[in-house]
């Protein structure tokens, strides 16, 4: 059961555009939502992480979105520049517990010129 | 360089032997994570400990898989009689569990099996 559905798959936004990708969760025990960062043959890298007392989290180009009535959330990458590109994960877990992460499936991100 | 090591980064082995993988978490981060990950996909959990206990492991982490972290630092992953279909990435994560309730993983640069 895949619990985290993210989209699209890829992305290709020009150099000083926004990138947006868009997160849907199901489990509404989830209560922490970060996102990461990861370059080919590396482990993936905390960007932003958002949880849901409030609606947005900016942290310099970064932004994520929440909106807990429709159980989504999205991040929003501004003046995206070609260091960005990169595979961005979404992903959930419990605060409490465990706290295993539960991750989408990725979205590659190109930034061109 | 203070954040979670890997070793080996890369390892091919032929179906049927045994593999094993380290991990050095952040020093004094009480948790340690695995994941693994295939090509397109997100990672997925497999089993954490808290300090030197084995708290959790997933469905994924059949009889041939088995981990430990003794002295609750480093951790080995172990993968007896390796099955092509356990080629993958493995990802060892670390995180400081107190009273906040942090969530923060930090993850190794992962060691990538390929099972020939």
């Amino acid at each position: 059961q895949q619990q985290v559905k993210q989209s699209p798959q890829s992305l290709i936004v020009q150099k000083g555009g926004i990138s947006i990708i868009n997160c849907a969760y199901e489990n509404t025990a989830f209560d922490y939502f970060p996102w990461y960062q990861q370059f080919p043959g590396k482990g993936p890298a905390l960007l932003i992480a958002i949880r849901p007392d409030v609606s947005e989290k900016k942290e310099g180009r970064f932004t994520i979105s929440f909106n807990k009535s429709a159980k989504q959330f999205s991040l929003h990458i501004m003046d995206s520049q070609p260091g960005d590109s990169a595979t961005y994960f979404c992903a959930a877990s419990m605060s409490f517990g465990n706290e295993k992460l539960t991750f989408g499936t990725g979205t590659r991100l190109t930034i061109i010129p | 360089d203070t954040g979670v090591s890997q070793n080996p980064r890369h390892k091919i082995t032929k179906r049927g032997q045994n593999v094993t993988f380290r991990c050095d978490p952040i020093s004094e981060h009480n948790r340690l994570y695995w994941y693994r990950q295939t090509l397109g996909q997100g990672p997925e959990f497999l089993t954490y400990f808290q300090n030197e206990a084995q708290l959790e492991k997933s469905r994924l982490l059949s009889d041939r898989f088995s981990a430990e972290r003794p002295k609750g630092s480093f951790s080995t992953l172990e993968i007896q009689r390796t099955e092509q279909g356990d080629s993958a990435m493995y990802l060892c994560a670390s995180s400081l569990i107190w009273t906040g309730g942090r969530n923060e993983q930090f993850f190794g640069p992962g060691t990538r099996l390929t099972v020939l």
